[in-house]
């Protein structure tokens, strides 16, 4: 199974882009996978944002669909998130993951964005 | 869309068995589903792959102690000789071609 590692700014002030990085490891980011975002404001349970295949094609939840991008860097083996017009509802820790075509089976450690001036 | 609906939470004895439930909306009771397990303070962890069938194929390291299973619209985990270490919440997720959905989760606390 792949690694995966979220790096980003843990703070973004309100009404900015919220930007993170997932680095791959152990498997290469243009294999046969989908690449994933979940977040999970505190206290709360995981929420599915978006997430691109290896070929570039992608799915966002409806809710986020107009605020969020995902894509794929294949020559650094990472992909982003990107997430615009950000409130504190969008304060959450922010997982990266892996789904072989099925089931998200790899999971990112997570990392805290906190949204606030 | 399919929704997955859990029981908040659950609570069961050491040594004991409890059996978590999720269940797929109307029109989407084959789907495939997958349960997580999330420990306090950690990233999710996949823990199998379930069918409707029954089947079920666990991840890499998930004790034999986790059991899967199916009846209808409902899927089931299953934790026998329940450890301290399986004090989590557990979530189920599903799939389809564009969309991923997960339940809102259950806690389970081992007494």
């Amino acid at each position: 199974q792949v690694q995966l590692h979220e790096s980003g700014p843990g703070l973004v002030n309100p009404s900015g882009t919220l930007s993170l990085t997932c680095v791959v490891s152990g498997g290469s980011i243009s294999s046969s996978k989908w690449w994933s975002w979940v977040r999970q404001p505190p206290g709360k349970g995981l929420e599915w944002i978006g997430e691109i295949s290896q070929s570039g094609t992608t799915s966002y939840t409806p809710s986020l669909k107009s605020r969020v991008t995902v894509s794929v860097d294949k020559s650094q083996n990472q992909f982003s998130l990107k997430l615009t017009s950000v409130t504190a509802a969008d304060t959450a820790v922010y997982y990266c993951a892996s789904a072989g075509g099925g089931p998200l089976d790899s999971w990112g450690q997570g990392t805290l964005v906190t949204v606030s001036s | 869309q399919p929704v997955l609906t859990q029981s908040s939470s659950a609570s069961a004895s050491l040594g004991s068995s409890v059996k978590l439930t999720c269940t797929l909306s109307s029109g989407h009771s084959s789907y495939i589903i997958a349960w997580h397990q999330q420990q306090p303070g950690t990233a999710p962890r996949y823990l199998m792959k379930l069918e409707g069938s029954g089947s079920y194929n666990k991840g890499s390291g998930v004790p034999d102690r986790f059991s899967g299973s199916s009846s209808g619209a409902d899927r089931y985990l299953t934790i026998s000789n329940l450890q301290f270490e399986d004090e989590a919440d557990y979530y189920c997720e599903t799939w389809d071609s564009n969309t991923r959905v997960f339940g809102g989760g259950t806690k389970v606390t081992v007494l």
